[in-house]
């Protein structure tokens, strides 16, 4: 069955770099999606990644795609308090583009 | 502000009742998309109307239903409500309904069922 993983919680130091990992189960996905939860809000598309590129660097974020393993990382550079939410990534059900398939979301906590 | 608004934000109600949330989408999006966030079972895709027509259906409940309405507002309507119904839900709304399609997510509805 579709399955996204990611492990649920990451502490880094403001100034360092953040690396949140993610494991997908459909190889067919055209897209793949890191969306962002600050605490009481909503889901933010942060960024996604087209599934013929291995990398899209956005700003202080990197998205790395490897295919062949079905993994997929976020990471943010120079990590600031603000970037402190829950990341979630989400690939798109097999056979349709629009419903989305969610991991239980990492929380980062940066401390100073 | 994703331009998709949420109502209520919060209910409290008990089992048994039912209860209607609603859902106006960003201006010119056809797509509406309920979703459910729990402790236990995360972030879970519970259904998806384009243009008053569902489309796809998720991990919802016979207990659950939802519509879209011509002026392209949704309701999800949930009914005999158990403990478990409480969570958070959203609502996505987005242009399109194939490929690429940023969804845009609503501030949610946190439901509380005691």
């Amino acid at each position: 069955g579709e399955d996204v993983e990611q492990s649920l919680f990451l502490s880094v130091r403001e100034g360092d770099s953040s690396v949140i990992n993610c494991t997908y189960t459909d190889s067919s996905s055209t897209y793949l999606y890191w969306y962002k939860q600050e605490p009481g809000a909503g889901l933010q598309l942060l960024t996604y990644i087209f599934s013929n590129m291995d990398m899209k660097q956005d700003q202080r974020l990197t998205v790395l795609l490897n295919k062949k393993d079905k993994h997929l990382s976020l990471r943010i550079a120079d990590t600031q308090t603000g970037d402190s939410a829950i990341y979630f990534c989400a690939e798109p059900i097999s056979g349709g583009y629009n419903k989305l398939i969610f991991g239980a979301g990492t929380r980062l906590a940066v401390h100073p | 502000d994703s331009g998709v608004t949420q109502t209520p934000k919060h209910l409290i109600t008990a089992t048994g009742q039912r209860v209607t949330l609603r859902c106006s989408p960003r201006s010119g999006d056809l797509s509406v998309y309920w979703y459910q966030q729990s402790l236990d079972q995360g972030l879970q895709f519970l259904i998806h109307y384009y243009n008053g027509e569902e489309r796809a259906k998720g991990n919802i409940l016979e207990r659950f239903s939802a519509q879209q309405f011509p002026d392209l507002h949704s309701e999800l309507n949930l009914s005999s409500l158990e403990l478990g119904d409480s969570a958070l839900y959203f609502c996505a709304s987005s242009m399109s309904g194939t490929l690429y399609n940023e969804q845009f997510f609503g501030p949610g509805t946190r439901l509380t069922v005691l």
